[in-house]
């Protein structure tokens, strides 16, 4: 079946450092691939989406390339801020099966 | 535009109780998802409803129901509560065939 696998956690970075969060997958066909964010006590907010081979979705400085040739969707930041603490899930949706699935998330914790 | 709205909040209940949570989908969706989020970890895809119907199952057992409205609206129930239940309850909606998906802020079920 499909599956998301994504860097353990937790990860603990200074304000402005480099955020890499790597995501592979395994499924069949050619799935859409996503990054949620998650803050305490809320549900999942969709940061940024890929649908085929070489798109690269961005949002918010956030940044993530589908490379089907690796099965990779690593989330990338330039510069991260404190506001940017949250847990990060990669998700995949086989339009095939027309489910999600996720990976088990990475915490992000910025300080000052 | 009211975004997916699920209902209540929080929810308490014991062992052997039988729960029902509410979701409404965002505005022009015809599809609902169903996830089980434990602590730590990420989303768990229950089932998905469109049409009425059950189109899709994850690994639940019997126990976990649902049920889709002309209007789109869902419900999901647990009957037989378990400890093991205790987890938030996220519901998505999306149009089909299913790509983005626009989740709630989540039903926090504790089971006693």
């Amino acid at each position: 079946g499909d599956s998301v696998t994504q860097m353990e956690g937790p990860v603990t970075l200074s304000e402005e450092a480099f955020l890499t969060i790597n995501c592979t997958y395994t499924a069949t066909g050619y799935p859409s691939l996503f990054w949620y964010v998650q803050y305490p006590g809320e549900g999942l907010q969709l940061l940024l989406k890929a649908t085929k081979a070489d798109d690269k979705g961005s949002n918010k400085g956030f940044e993530a390339t589908y490379r089907k040739e690796t099965t990779s969707f690593h989330l990338e930041k330039g510069s991260v801020q404190v506001s940017d603490s949250a847990v990060y899930f990669c998700a995949l949706i086989n339009t095939n099966a027309g489910k999600s699935t996720f990976g088990d998330g990475t915490t992000l914790t910025v300080k000052p | 535009d009211a975004g997916v709205t699920q209902s209540p909040t929080h929810l308490i209940k014991t062992r052997g109780q039988q729960v029902t949570l509410r979701c409404s989908p965002k505005s022009g969706h015809d599809t609902v998802s169903w996830y089980q989020q434990a602590l730590g970890q990420g989303p768990q895809f229950i089932f998905q409803y469109y049409e009425e119907e059950e189109r899709q199952r994850g690994n639940f057992p019997d126990r976990f129901s649902g049920h889709q409205f002309p209007n789109y609206s869902s419900e999901l129930n647990v009957n037989a509560l378990l400890l093991g239940d205790s987890a938030l309850y996220l519901c998505a909606s999306s149009l089909r065939p299913p790509d983005e998906q626009f989740f709630g802020p989540g039903t926090r079920l504790t089971v006693l």
